[in-house]
């Protein structure tokens, strides 16, 4: 079983529609939760991080820890052809001793 | 404010040689790490630097080494290449260590032929 994982898609949604990424871990010495935005021969992009559970919000993106269930989410409101990427859920226990381990991603396209 | 630059962006090596990638932090990050994505293991993590010193190390062989150097710009090495180390190298870098807020590079697309 893979410490993250995380659905490969391609997730395909209309332009204007809510988009639901997630992810579910197995280690519950995680603490700190990212989400990155990766676009084709890109480095990753940083868009939000969460430390434990609970929502954190940034713009049109909510980013969900339930540590409970071990599962992770990233909402996108009003979505546009520009979010159209791939999107990698990381995480990284306190001391970060093994760097930051990455879900797979997941390919979303945003049809206009 | 610049963000992290990875040089070069692309290279092609034969088997057997050796490689030598850099990375320059953006100003005042003290921390360097560096990940290998390839499509099948996705973002895997090598190691980390913080102040010259490696501090964290990934599972790889030791094909794979880097070091950091006082102004925080770190080089990765990989020697005696292999046809499966062909992969993005993304250098991300942080205040700190705990990589809560890693800012990536776009990365140097490293192909073994």
């Amino acid at each position: 079983q893979k410490e993250v994982e995380q659905d490969p898609g391609p997730l395909s949604v209309p332009e204007g529609a809510i988009v639901s990424l997630n992810c579910t871990y197995s280690n519950s010495a995680f603490q700190y939760f990212m989400w990155y935005r990766q676009y084709s021969r890109k480095g990753p992009e940083l868009l939000m991080y969460t430390y434990s559970s609970g929502n954190k919000e940034d713009g049109r993106f909510t980013a969900q820890v339930d540590k409970s269930s071990k599962y992770i989410s990233l909402f996108i409101r009003d979505s546009q052809p520009s979010d159209s990427a791939t999107y990698l859920c990381a995480m990284i226990y306190r001391g970060g001793a093994d760097g930051l381990t990455f879900g797979k991603g997941t390919h979303l396209i945003i049809q206009p | 404010k610049a963000g992290v630059t990875q040089t070069p962006r692309y290279l092609i090596k034969t088997r057997g040689q050796q490689v030598t990638l850099s990375c320059s932090p953006i100003s005042g990050h003290r921390s360097v790490s560096w990940y290998q994505q390839t499509p099948g293991q996705g973002l895997q993590f090598l190691f980390e630097y913080f102040s010259e010193t490696q501090r964290n190390k990934g599972n790889f062989p030791g094909r794979f080494s880097g070091r950091q150097f006082s102004n925080s710009r770190s080089e990765m090495n990989v020697s005696t290449l292999e046809l499966g180390d062909s992969a993005l190298y993304l250098c991300a870098s942080s205040l700190a260590t705990s990589n809560t807020e890693a800012f990536f590079g776009q990365g140097t697309r490293l192909t073994v032929v």
